[in-house]
C-alpha cells in the first residue's frame, strides 16, 4: 500500500531563512506526489504536484520539490520563508496500486512557524 | 481556477440528530468527490470516494449506513451524519475532480461539533 512519511511534525524557521520540508513515500508503482498547504480552518490550497515529468518541481508562492526515486523522497524547500508561510504542510500520494485509483493518501503533516 | 464550496461551514447540533453538508464545484463538472475528516492536529483521513450516479465507495472502518454520501449531479454532493455522537465532531473537507486521475480541488471544509 501506499504512504508517506514527513519527518517533523513541527518546524521552525526565521524569516528569511530556509525552509526545508520532508516528505518521504512508499509506493510500488509509479507515484504522483503533492503538497498541499492549510490555514487554520480552512481547506487545502495546492503547492505543487509531480506528475513524472520533470523532476524538479516549481509551485506557487515560490516552492519547489524535487523528486528523487533513489531516495523516495519529495521535500519541499523555498529559498526565503516569510511570514505568510505559516501553516500546515501536508505531503500527499496517489498512483494507481490494488486498485487504489485516484485517492490521495496524507503524511502526517508539518507545522511550519515563521520567527520574526 | 477551479472552486469548491461547502455548505455550512460549521454547524452544531445536539446527539442523536443528523447532519447533511453539501459539497458544490462551483465551475466545473465533478464526476468525482472525495469526503475527508480531520482531527485536530491531525491528517486528512479519506472516508468515501463518490462518483456521480453511482454508490459511494467507503473507507475501511467508514460506516456507510452512519455517514450516508449522495452524488446525484455533477456539481454536488451531500455527506449526511445520521444520529451524530460527540466523537463524530470534526473537521470534514471535500474535493472534486473532473475525471478521476485528475486534480483534486478541496472545499473550506465544515465544522461539525455534536454536544
Amino acid at each position: 500500500a501506499q504512504s508517506v512519511t514527513q519527518l517533523g511534525s513541527h518546524v521552525s524557521v526565521s524569516e528569511g531563512a530556509l525552509v526545508l520540508l520532508r516528505c518521504n513515500y512508499s509506493s510500488s508503482v509509479p507515484p504522483y506526489l503533492f503538497w498541499y498547504v492549510q490555514y487554520p480552518n480552512q481547506g487545502l490550497q495546492l503547492l505543487l504536484k509531480y506528475t513524472s515529468a520533470a523532476t524538479l518541481v516549481k509551485g506557487i508562492n515560490g516552492f519547489e520539490a524535487e523528486f528523487k526515486k533513489s531516495e523516495t523522497s519529495f521535500h519541499l524547500t523555498k529559498p526565503s520563508a516569510h511570514m505568510s508561510d505559516a501553516a500546515e504542510y501536508f505531503c500527499a500520494v496517489s498512483g494507481e496500486e490494488d486498485g487504489n485509483t485516484g485517492k490521495l493518501i496524507f503524511g502526517q503533516g508539518t507545522t511550519l512557524q515563521v520567527k520574526p | 481556477g477551479a472552486v469548491v464550496s461547502q455548505h455550512p461551514s460549521r454547524v452544531i447540533c445536539k446527539s442523536g440528530t443528523s447532519v447533511k453538508i453539501e459539497c458544490r464545484s462551483l465551475d466545473f463538472q465533478a464526476t468525482t468527490m472525495f469526503w475527508y475528516r480531520q482531527f485536530p492536529k491531525q491528517s486528512l483521513m479519506l472516508m468515501a470516494t463518490s462518483n456521480e450516479g453511482s454508490k459511494a465507495t467507503y473507507e475501511q472502518g467508514v460506516e456507510k449506513d452512519k455517514f450516508l454520501i449522495n452524488h446525484a449531479s455533477l456539481t454536488l454532493s451531500t455527506l449526511t451524519v445520521t444520529s451524530a455522537h460527540p466523537e463524530d465532531s470534526s473537521f470534514y473537507i471535500c474535493s472534486a475532480s473532473q475525471d478521476l486521475f485528475d486534480e483534486q480541488f478541496f472545499g473550506p471544509g465544515t465544522r461539525l461539533t455534536v454536544l
